[in-house]
């Protein structure tokens, strides 16, 4: 998994409810992503990171938040769980400069009911 | 809008043959080109990854890359059931973020 861990591996939430997705890397990168992955499709872009302290949005950042206060860790806060959030997540990370490959952790899988 | 367009499939090859999967993207300034495999349930894996016009061979696997047409292309030569998977086609828009295509499934059969 490249040195990223997430966890946990699969949670239900109910509608309403809050969470927060773990992703830590033990690799010193600098560049850190979340993205989800709904059923038959491709990966879409919610929050990343270049550095400790530096986050943007993605494509779909719209119910999602992060913060970076460390270079190991990048969560992903989910305040009011809705359905439309049912996914697969996956956090990555970039090896060396931002033109460089992503590597991906193992993913969350989160069931909203 | 940037986008990266895939030929969805499912893409049925024998064993042994040779698998061609194909990629369109929009924006013009990408900088750099990669192929990941997924298997159901799993994360992606990079396979290969390509920054300059032509070719590029590991193995079984060769990216080709036409910036002039803003194509990429994953040739999987002697093809095993063990690549049947989803391919993805992702390309970065020159600020780190990668664009990922939906997938193409592919299915080698025995």
């Amino acid at each position: 998994n490249a040195g990223v861990t997430q966890t946990p591996k699969f949670r239900i939430l109910k509608i309403g409810q809050s969470m927060t997705l773990q992703c830590t890397q033990d690799m010193n990168h600098n560049y850190m992503y979340w993205y989800r992955q709904d059923p038959g499709m491709g990966l879409k872009l919610i929050y990343y990171s270049v550095g400790a302290g530096i986050t943007d949005k993605g494509e779909v950042p719209n119910g999602y938040n992060v913060s970076r206060s460390t270079t190991e860790d990048f969560p992903l806060r989910l305040e009011l769980a809705a359905p439309s959030q049912t996914s697969v997540y996956f956090c990555a990370i970039t090896q060396g400069n931002s033109n460089q490959p992503q590597h991906f952790g193992d993913g969350t899988r989160l069931s909203i009911l | 809008q940037k986008e990266v367009e895939q030929n969805s499939g499912p893409l049925s090859v024998p064993e042994g043959a040779i698998a061609s999967l194909n990629c369109t993207y929009s924006d013009r300034g990408s900088q750099s080109f990669f192929w990941y495999r997924q298997y159901s349930g799993k994360s992606p894996e990079l396979i290969m990854s390509i920054y300059s016009n032509g070719d590029k061979e590991d193995g079984r696997f060769t990216a080709q890359l036409n910036k002039a047409s803003q194509y990429v292309s994953l040739l999987i030569r002697d093809s095993q059931p063990s690549d049947s998977a989803t391919y993805l086609c992702a390309v970065n828009d020159g600020t780190g973020k990668l664009i990922f295509g939906q997938g193409t499934t592919l299915q080698v059969k025995p």
